[in-house]
């Protein structure tokens, strides 16, 4: 079956850098997402890496090491938009379906 | 980029009523659809599979008899909670996708909150 881990939650302040680190185990991988989620709202979509290497969008990077079953978030100078819950989730091979982490809250302190 | 809505964003129902969520999307065809549930404070949890014209794929645990959805065109599924209870209440939320399910992006809905009393 896939699993996933990821810290429950995280604190950083304004302006700072912040990784969020998520850490699977899949029977076959198809890459690895990352969504946003504000409190009583829909998941965002940030980014997918399916090879190794860092993808970045603005603030956002999202980094993959297959060999290591390793990804990370990586944001950027922080805003108090940022807050939110951030989930990983990988495909699993029958019929595609996403499987989520448990979600990182992160609060963006002043 | 790809929408997908879901109606109603809220609904609130007395225990035994049967409450029908609609998901479409708005842009695009969508192949399949993915129905999760989402308790306070936790992860969304996929409840059943769905494709245009065939029965829907549900994850163990999930009763197809109480959770009836039905994908009857390419831009709308519908999920029915038969016989609510106020431990159904939750967030339930649709996303979508069209090609290949283990690489495309799935689109996600705004979610419809579900509060049983």
């Amino acid at each position: 079956g896939q699993s996933l881990e990821q810290p429950s939650e995280v604190t950083a302040v304004e302006g700072a850098i912040v990784q969020i680190n998520c850490t699977y185990q899949t029977s076959g991988f198809y890459g690895l997402s990352w969504y946003q989620q504000h409190d009583g709202g829909a998941p965002t979509f940030l980014s997918y890496n399916a090879l190794d290497g860092l993808e970045e969008t603005g603030r956002f990077s999202s980094f993959l090491s297959r060999s290591d079953s390793y990804g990370y978030l990586l944001l950027q100078e922080l805003q108090m938009k940022d807050s939110a819950s951030y989930f990983c989730a990988v495909r699993d091979h029958q019929g595609g379906k996403l499987i989520f982490g448990q979600g990182t809250e992160l609060s963006v302190k002043p | 980029g790809a929408v997908v809505s879901q109606h109603p964003s809220w609904v609130i129902c007395k225990s035994g009523t049967s409450v029908k969520i609609e998901c479409r999307s708005l842009d695009f065809q969508a192949t399949t659809m993915f129905w999760y549930r989402q308790f306070p404070k936790q992860s969304l949890m996929l409840m059943a599979t769905s494709n245009e014209g065939s029965k829907a794929t549900y994850e163990q645990g999930v009763e197809k008899d109480k959770f009836l959805i039905n994908h009857a065109s390419l831009t709308l599924s519908t999920l029915t909670v038969t016989s609510a209870h106020p431990e159904d209440s939750s967030f339930y939320i649709c996303s979508a996708t069209w090609g290949e399910v283990l690489t495309d992006t799935q689109y996600f809905g705004p979610g419809t909150r579900l509060t049983v009393l």
